[in-house]
């Protein structure tokens, strides 16, 4: 498809498990973004990539939460020893340069911790 | 006080009624605005885009920028049980080192009945 791409779409862990989310950006986007979304409440921002740069990580909640996107494609996130109030959709957009206004978000990855 | 307040609803609204939705944000700083719409279990869509205050129209969506207020609105028209979503408002600095960064509303929850 012409859109961002997420995996898994859900995922329960239990409290303690490491977790990987994947994300497959359109192609050809240079910027690539990391979105945490809690019930209720609007996406809030973790982190941001220009190509395979990580140029901001100032919203990455602990240092259980890592991100990287060794290529400058494919990005993964990767929550390590993972706790409850992880539970959240996590949101994956790009956009096709960071220039532009316009950011498309893929569908999310839901992930309950129990 | 977060950056960006939304009155999270839930607004229920019988179908072909005009749909005020609003945000309010603190930081001068933020230059750029949009409104996301989000449908249950998905990505948020870019639905307006607006730099300047004044109105911006497209079809039945009017975005209204007051920056003397600090104020944000998104009109709907002549609403359709398709428009039962979530609406969020995101904001953007203009420094283009930080662009890239959308603050959220907490997105206000809509139902069109028919």
């Amino acid at each position: 498809g012409a859109g961002v791409s997420q995996s898994p779409r859900y995922k329960v862990a239990k409290r303690g498990q490491d977790v990987a989310l994947r994300c497959d950006p359109i192609s050809g986007h240079v910027s690539l973004f990391w979105y945490q979304q809690a019930l209720g409440q609007g996406p809030e921002f973790l982190t941001y990539f220009q190509n395979e740069a990580q140029l901001d990580k100032s919203g990455l909640p602990s240092d259980r939460f890592f991100a990287e996107r060794p290529e400058g494609s494919v990005s993964t996130l990767k929550i390590q020893r993972t706790q409850q109030e992880d539970s959240a959709v996590y949101l994956c957009a790009s956009s096709l340069d960071p220039a532009s206004n316009t950011i498309y978000f893929g569908e999310g990855s839901w992930l309950t911790v129990v | 006080q977060k950056e960006v307040e939304q009155d999270p609803g839930p607004l229920s609204v019988p179908e072909g009624a005009i749909v005020s939705l609003n945000c309010t944000y603190s930081n001068s700083a933020f230059q750029y605005f949009m409104w996301y719409r989000q449908y249950s279990r998905k990505g948020p869509e870019l639905l307006m885009y607006t730099y300047s205050s004044g109105n911006k129209e497209d079809g039945r969506f009017t975005a209204q920028v007051d920056k003397s207020s600090k104020y944000i609105s998104l009109f709907i028209r002549d609403s359709q049980p398709s428009d039962s979503a979530t609406y969020l408002c995101a904001t953007q600095p203009l420094t283009r080192g930080s662009n890239y960064k959308l603050t959220f509303g907490k997105g206000t929850l809509l139902t069109v009945n028919p």
